[in-house]
């Protein structure tokens, strides 16, 4: 069955600093994958997302770059800040399994100022 | 544009006893989905709906979870009896169509069984 594995966390980071949270994947056929947020006290957010091999979503200075030779889409960002603080999940969606989102296992990043 | 709604926003039941939970998807999206999240781990499907109609309940435990979606749009989910490993957030979300758009999730219930 599909699966996605996440970097363990927690991830502490001082801002500016550069980011990078592996996350893998395992799949039947061509998924869809993403990146949600969450942030305290509130519902997950779509950060990003691609749907074809090579494609790379960006958003708020996010970037992840779908690899299919190598199964991943790491999450990366040049310089976070403070209000970045969140936990991260990598998610993959098939149509052949309905379209649900199968997550990963979150890893939380605190960064401080 | 409204969210998806979800009550409560917490709940606190002894083992055995009831409990429901409600959602209300954003207006005219057609699927609906029950996650379960404990905590740490990341959420997993519970149930998936298309307007009315289940399209995924394989990993439901339906000896004690129960979900109905009347008229496509509000759902609940009911957990009868719990027990004390269902403490949880169970989050709801919709999207437009299913195929690979993006899911708005509300802000969950969380579930404390004693």
């Amino acid at each position: 069955g599909d699966s996605v594995t996440q970097m363990e966390g927690p991830v502490t980071l001082s801002e500016e600093a550069f980011l990078t949270i592996n996350c893998t994947y395992t799949a039947t056929g061509y998924p869809s994958l993403f990146w949600y947020v969450q942030y305290p006290g509130e519902g997950l957010q779509l950060l990003l997302k691609a749907t074809k091999a090579d494609d790379k979503g960006s958003n708020k200075g996010f970037e992840a770059t779908y690899r299919k030779e190598t199964t991943s889409f790491h999450l990366e960002k040049g310089s976070v800040q403070v209000s970045d603080s969140a936990v991260y999940f990598c998610a993959l969606s098939e149509k052949t399994s309905g379209s649900r989102l199968t997550f990963g296992e979150g890893t939380q990043l605190t960064v401080n100022p | 544009e409204a969210g998806v709604a979800q009550s409560p926003r917490y709940k606190i039941i002894e083992k055995r006893q009831s409990v429901a939970f409600w959602c209300n998807p954003i207006s005219g999206h057609a699927t609906l989905y029950w996650y379960q999240q404990i905590l740490g781990q990341g959420p997993k499907l519970l149930i998936q709906f298309q307007n009315n109609g289940v399209v995924d309940d394989s990993q439901l435990p339906k000896d004690r979870f129960s979900a109905e979606r009347l008229k496509g749009v509000d759902s609940t989910l009911k957990i009868q009896p719990a027990k004390l490993e269902d403490s949880a957030v169970y989050l709801c979300a919709s999207s437009l169509v299913p195929a690979n758009t993006e899911a708005f999730f509300g802000q969950g219930t969380r579930l404390t069984v004693v």
